[in-house]
């Protein structure tokens, strides 16, 4: 079956510092999903990406999408605390419709 | 405000019972899901309905059943024989069609004493 992989499982960085999140997936995908979800609540949408190659910004957050539609990354630069939480990407496949596959999650720490 | 809400918060049944954990939303969605949430294994889907009185199987429905008879309503029954129940669900709604994001409730926390 479909499988999204999602690394590294934990990081904790010093305030100020980048962060980075991977995900690849075993299949072309025709789109992927990135949520935040704080400790203690529940998944949040940040930002779909469509397009090979597709790169979008919110503030100190880069997206991006590979060429292949099959890997993607979430990079935070200059992280603050508020930017805490679990970041998880999710992809669908256009054959099943809006169903997404989610991977595993990237735990971020933030030490002030 | 328009939303999802999963009741209750928490919730504890002994081994062997039936619970059902409730999920309502008022976005006017017609699609809903529901998923599984362990740790370090993020979110596994349970089930999903795109439409009144239909629903598939997600990944992982063994020891679960679902109803979708209203569109507000997926309420998810999970069975005794669901062999490690013990986990934090969360419902989650969207637009139907591709490419739409999910809106997740709060979740509900079910342990079994």
């Amino acid at each position: 079956g479909q499988q999204v992989m999602q690394i590294p499982q934990y990081q904790h960085v010093q305030e100020g510092e980048d962060f980075t999140t991977y995900c690849n997936s075993s299949t072309t995908l025709s789109n992927i999903q990135w949520y935040k979800q704080r400790p203690g609540g529940h998944p949040v949408f940040l930002i779909q990406l469509v397009k090979s190659g597709e790169v979008k910004k919110q503030k100190r957050l880069t997206f991006q999408f590979g060429e292949a539609k099959k890997n993607s990354s979430l990079h935070i630069t200059a992280t603050q605390t508020t930017d805490v939480g679990t970041y998880f990407c999710a992809g669908a496949r256009m054959e099943y419709g809006n169903k997404l596959v989610f991977g595993a999650g990237t735990i971020l720490r933030v030490k002030s | 405000d328009g939303g999802i809400t999963q009741s209750p918060k928490y919730l504890f049944r002994k081994e062997g019972q039936n619970v059902t954990l409730s999920c309502e939303q008022n976005l006017n969605h017609d699609a809903m899901y529901w998923y599984r949430q362990d740790p370090g294994q993020g979110l596994r889907l349970i089930y999903y309905s795109q439409i009144v009185n239909d629903f598939q199987k997600g990944d992982i429905a063994e020891g679960y059943s679902v109803s979708r008879e209203k569109k507000e309503s997926f309420p998810l029954t999970v069975t005794s024989a669901q062999k490690n129940p013990t986990a934090f669900y969360l419902c989650a709604s969207s637009i139907f069609g591709q490419n739409q994001p999910q809106h997740f409730g709060d979740g509900t926390r079910l342990s079994i004493l």
